[in-house]
């Protein structure tokens, strides 16, 4: 089984901060999402990476991926509280159509 | 685009009993999708990835015989929970794999909270 450590599983700050998220593997991902969650309701697609070094931006937020595809980090500029929620990362390996493993998640909370 | 529906929404059973989640593509196909289970405060956990035309392949743990999958169309894929007991109570999240998508991305439907009483 492949695990996928996420880091942190929480973080509360203020708003105006910054803030990054981790998620790392021992194995090369062949592809890593990122997710975001709200209770209650089923992850939306935040960003893919597959590129090794990739770089990819969302408003105030930047996805890195490693440039040996075994981690990445979401990083949040100028945190707004309509940031908070809960963040997931999620991978696979197989490089086919593969269900994906879950990182814990890092609750988000952006105090105003 | 990519939007995925989940019906019911939530459901209340009896122990014993079984109850059937539906899981659809609406402007998509998709050959594979896949059910997931999330338990309170915890993150998702793959239980079975689901085939058109084929046998569902479920994951270390999780019972065939007890979480039946039907993916009858490139739309559609249905999950049966066979009788049901308290255990088995969760939110349960099906995700679907774009014939015609990028990579690995998958788009999820916005789950199915089943208590069983």
């Amino acid at each position: 089984t492949q695990l996928l450590e996420q880091s942190p599983q929480f973080l509360s700050i203020q708003e105006g901060e910054n803030l990054t998220v981790y998620c790392n593997s021992s194995s090369v991902f062949s592809s890593l999402q990122w997710y975001r969650q709200e209770p209650g309701e089923g992850p939306v697609l935040l960003v893919t990476v597959v590129t090794g070094g990739e770089v990819k931006k969302l408003k105030r937020l930047t996805f890195q991926f490693g440039d040996a595809r075994k981690d990445s980090s979401l990083h949040i500029t100028a945190a707004q509280p309509g940031d908070t929620g809960l963040y997931l990362c999620a991978g696979a390996w197989g490089g086919g159509a593969d269900g994906l493993t879950f990182g814990k998640g890092t609750h988000l909370i952006i105090q105003p | 685009g990519a939007v995925v529906s989940q019906h019911p929404s939530w459901v209340i059973c009896k122990s014993g009993t079984s109850v059937k989640i539906e899981c659809r593509s609406l402007d998509f196909q998709a050959t594979t999708m896949f059910w997931y289970r999330q338990f309170p405060k915890q993150s998702l956990m793959l239980m079975a990835t689901s085939n058109e035309g084929s046998k569902a392949t479920y994951e270390q743990g999780v019972e065939k015989d007890k979480f039946l999958i039907n993916h009858a169309s490139l739309t559609l894929s249905t999950l049966t929970v066979t009788s049901a007991h308290p255990e088995d109570s969760s939110f349960y999240i099906c995700s679907a794999l774009p014939d015609r998508g990028n990579y690995n991305e998958q788009f999820f439907g916005p789950g199915t909270r089943l208590t069983v009483l």
